[in-house]
């Protein structure tokens, strides 16, 4: 099983819909991340939680939101999504050393 | 702010040539970086990374990279490419433990790699 996994792996929604993307990690990390890539734009850095009390925007926050549940559990919402929105986002972990362990990606259409 | 420039967006090698990737970073300190790989439908792979000391930092698959201070930069290297290398590639900057970025990496545009037989 994968150490960070990601659900749902593929999601077709429509205009104003509710989104909610789930992460799990196993790693047993403090620090979670939400990027989103775009083609030609890298990725994007949406939210990011250092424990469970802490949450922190990123570069890219508007239209989202996030909820820690638990140190293995970071979710990320859209309340009301739009095609802008629509892109391949990642979950990612890291320990104090730096480095971020990706989970599959969520690749995310909104009509 | 820290930034990271991938000049290359698409670079096509012949299987067995040399491949070299450039990377260039701005940040305030000497910062973390990292080289990092994804596969087509897969998630980012880590390939190396360097945090200090001997400044040719060597990774998985065969790739290293040289941080020059110098020049701001950071290339990753492949002195025979392989079929299986073609993917894309991201450079990604991070703050050194202690900042208030520490933790949070920022990536470079990305450069698609193409393999030809």
């Amino acid at each position: 099983d994968a150490d960070v996994t990601q659900t749902p792996r593929n999601r077709i929604t429509k205009t104003g819909k509710r989104i909610m993307l789930e992460c799990s990690q196993t790693k047993g990390h403090d620090r979670m991340y939400w990027y989103r890539q775009d083609p030609g734009l890298g990725l994007q850095l949406i939210y990011y939680s250092f424990d469970v009390k802490d949450i922190n925007k990123g570069e890219i926050s508007d239209g989202y939101s996030v909820s820690r549940q638990a140190q293995a559990k970071f979710s990320l919402s859209l309340e009301s999504a739009i095609p802008n929105q629509t892109a391949l986002y990642f979950c990612a972990t890291s320990d104090l050393g730096g480095e971020l362990f990706f989970g599959e990606g969520s690749r995310l259409t909104v009509l | 702010a820290q930034s990271v420039t991938q000049p290359d967006i698409h670079i096509t090698v012949s299987e067995g040539a040399s491949l070299e990737l450039r990377c260039n970073y701005s940040y305030g300190a000497t910062p973390y970086l990292f080289w990092y790989v994804q596969s087509p439908g897969q998630g980012l792979q880590l390939l190396l990374k360097y945090f200090s000391g001997d400044t040719l930092v060597q990774g998985i698959k065969g790739f290293e990279a040289e941080f020059k201070r110098s020049q701001s930069s950071f290339n990753l290297r492949k002195p025979s490419v392989h079929w299986s290398d073609a993917a894309e590639y991201f450079c990604a900057v991070g703050a050194r433990p202690g900042g208030t970025s520490y933790g949070k990496l920022t990536f470079g545009q990305g450069t698609i790699l193409t393999v030809h037989p």
